[in-house]
């Protein structure tokens, strides 16, 4: 069935890069969504690509798609700690399918 | 920026109750669909609509959950009998069109004591 995978955690330095993960199995997906979540709060659209682009950049975020291994990654560049927050990947097929999430700490 | 609002932020009910979750969507999205979040689980699709119909629905969403749009602008989620099991973090979200980005509400905590 459609499935979506994150590692659950990741801890970084303020400046450094963080990199967030995800696999998903449905190849039929038309779009690959990020979106963040804070503490006490929804879930806010982060970015998103298309399926069939492999790369798109939004000021510090850059998304990486490798369709061939269904895998994604979001990219944050100069980490703050004001990204301190949950990531979630999803995809589109008739409707969203998220992974667990993946918690970035920021130490600084 | 035109945002997606649910009320109440927190509602607390008794096992067996009737519970209604409501939700404004954004105002040029013809879209609207329902997740819910257990604790420490993954979000979840419950139902989508669209044209005054649903248009999906998971295998969550039993015949105890229903939804409406009873005027032009509120979308809500009534589940008729409420178990022990519906305590979860239930959100809203809407889109221009069909698969265009979903943006989401804030969320409403569901307690079933």
């Amino acid at each position: 069935g459609e499935d979506v995978e994150q590692s659950l955690f990741l801890s970084v330095r303020e400046g450094d890069s963080s990199v967030i993960n995800c696999t998903y199995t449905d190849s039929s997906s038309t779009y690959l969504y990020w979106y963040k979540q804070e503490p006490g709060a929804g879930l806010q659209l982060l970015t998103y690509i298309f399926s069939n682009m492999d790369m798109k950049q939004d000021q510090r975020l850059t998304v990486l798609l490798n369709k061939k291994d269904k895998h994604l990654s979001l990219r944050i560049a100069d980490t703050q700690t004001g990204d301190s927050a949950i990531y979630f990947c999803a995809e589109y097929i008739r409707n969203l399918i998220f992974g667990k999430g993946t918690k970035l700490s920021v130490k600084p | 920026e035109p945002e997606v609002t649910q009320t109440p932020s927190h509602q607390v009910t008794q096992m067996g109750q009737e519970v209604i979750l409501r939700c404004v969507p954004i105002s040029n999205h013809l879209y609207f669909y329902w997740y819910r979040q257990i604790l420490g689980q993954k979000v979840e699709f419950l139902v989508s609509f669209y044209n005054n119909e649903i248009s999906e629905k998971s295998e969550i969403f039993d015949d105890q959950f229903s939804v409406e749009r009873p005027d032009g602008s509120n979308f809500t989620l009534k589940i008729r009998s409420t178990k022990l099991e519906d305590s979860a973090m239930y959100f809203c979200a809407s889109s221009v069109v069909e698969d265009q980005p979903q943006h989401f509400g804030d969320g409403t905590r569901l307690s079933i004591l």
